[in-house]
């Protein structure tokens, strides 16, 4: 069954404002983790933000910020203020199990970003 | 600081040739590490994890394979490579004791199987 859901193949935004990246994903681990990728064009993947099931707050990092909505399962990256350098691949994904499990992460398909001049 | 190599950055093979891939890390002790698998415009697909020399953990049965002959190298092999195998080829690490096990990625191989 997929864990990892990003429903947005394609997404276009104008440059300077904001956009929302959809993630959802099943687990029925209490200890989890989320986290959101970069893979821009010459493939290299940026790890870009983290959010912790137990956390209470959102994460911020700089122009990103991380919607997470436990109940509904979701976990959507927002992207304020959008730069020509934004428009790349971005990944949602999930580690299962508290963070000294050893196993992998397991990745969304993908959305990509244009930021529109 | 922390880096990852991997190399070559592009390789084109032919069918039924041998492959091999490595992947080193320096600045870190006793890494977790990860091969993963793109094919073009998809996500990611988690071939093999390591947790220590000589720990293998397979993910998807295939034609390849993966050795840790040391703490920080990590290779990918194969006897005789498929069309199916052409891809982008990531390999990644993480700490065992520090971080939330975010993963970081090195800079990939583009491998193209003719």
């Amino acid at each position: 069954a997929q864990k990892i859901t990003q429903t947005q193949p394609g997404m276009f935004v104008q440059e300077k404002e904001a956009v929302t990246l959809d993630c959802t994903y099943d687990t029925s681990d209490p200890s989890y983790g989320l986290f959101w990728y970069k893979q821009p064009s010459s493939g290299e993947m940026i790890f870009l933000i983290y959010q912790g099931s137990y956390d209470q707050q959102n994460a911020t990092e700089g122009r990103y910020s991380l919607n997470f909505q436990k109940a509904r399962k979701s976990a959507n990256l927002v992207i304020s203020a959008s730069q020509l350098g934004d428009s790349a691949m971005y990944f949602c994904a999930m580690r299962e199990g508290p963070r000294r499990n050893n196993n992998d992460m397991r990745f969304g398909a993908g959305t990509r970003l244009t930021v529109k001049p | 600081s922390q880096t990852i190599h991997q190399w070559p950055a592009t390789l084109v093979q032919p069918v039924g040739s041998p492959l091999s891939l490595e992947c080193t890390v320096e600045g870190t002790s006793n890494p977790n590490l990860y091969w993963y698998r793109q094919a073009a415009g998809r996500g990611l697909q988690l071939l093999f994890y390591s947790v220590g020399i000589g720990q293998i953990s397979s993910e998807v049965p295939q034609n390849l394979s993966a050795s840790r002959p040391q703490d920080r190298q990590f290779i990918l092999s194969s006897k005789k490579l498929l069309l199916s195998d052409s891809g982008f080829y990531l390999c990644a690490w993480r700490s065992q004791l520090a971080g939330e096990g975010e993963q970081f990625f090195g800079p990939g191989t583009r491998l193209t199987v003719l």
